[in-house]
């Protein structure tokens, strides 16, 4: 079974600052999808990015970028420029490849005005 | 599109009562989804379908079944409802790429609280 690790509950940014969240995750498959998804206030789950695990380059979104490390299973969020809007609480998944989702414990991120 | 929607988006249920949480979704997509999301966690997979007239268990299915009668529609059935069962359930779906899967959508979830 995979697992999914966030290791920071809880992390804060400045404003027009950067930040990174973590993710680790454990699996013996080589063909596996990894996202981000964000949950605001309003719990509604938004897709922030996602990774193919078989493209070598990290993907990115405007001012959201990964840090894809296959071999260490690591994959890291990090939001440039931060908006007020940021602030929630972002769960990285792992989908092996059968649309069902395995998801981390979550980081909440305060942005500060 | 509507994309998922799920009713209700609150209910208050007694131990013991039964309910079903409604689903749809309008993308005509195959896979379709339930999970539930207890306070300070991550979602849980709790059933899941890959077509009409197919579906499997999850992480977390004891308490829960599901049918699929139609693409569009998977209700989430209660049988006899438990405080262990309070939390808020996320239906979603999502459709297959050629050589990979395609990301899952959610609908705005339901919170559930069994007293």
């Amino acid at each position: 079974a995979q697992t999914v690790t966030q290791s920071q509950p809880e992390m804060s940014v400045q404003e027009a600052e950067t930040v990174t969240l973590s993710c680790t995750y454990d699996t013996s498959e080589n063909n596996y999808y990894l996202f981000w998804y964000k949950q605001p206030p309003s719990r509604q789950m938004i897709l922030v990015i996602r990774q193919e695990a078989y493209k070598q380059q990290n993907a990115t979104e405007n001012r959201f970028s990964v840090n894809f490390q296959k071999a260490a299973k690591s994959f890291s969020l990090k939001i440039s420029d931060s908006q007020l809007g940021d602030t929630a609480m972002y769960f990285c998944a792992f989908d092996n490849a059968g649309n069902m989702l395995t998801f981390g414990g979550g980081t909440r991120l305060m942005v500060k005005p | 599109n509507a994309g998922v929607t799920q009713t209700p988006k609150f209910q208050v249920l007694k131990t013991g009562q039964s309910m079903t949480l409604q689903c749809a979704q309008d993308m005509n997509h195959e896979y379709m989804s339930w999970y539930r999301q207890d306070p300070g966690m991550g979602l849980r997979l709790i059933h899941y379908s890959v077509g009409a007239g197919i579906t499997d268990q999850g992480e977390v299915p004891n308490g829960y079944n599901v049918s699929r009668s139609t693409t569009e529609d998977f209700p989430l059935r209660l049988l006899s409802a438990a405080p262990s069962q309070t939390s808020v359930y996320f239906c979603a779906s999502s459709s297959e790429l050629a050589g990979g899967t395609d990301t899952q959508y959610f609908g705005p979830g339901t919170r559930l609280t069994v007293l």
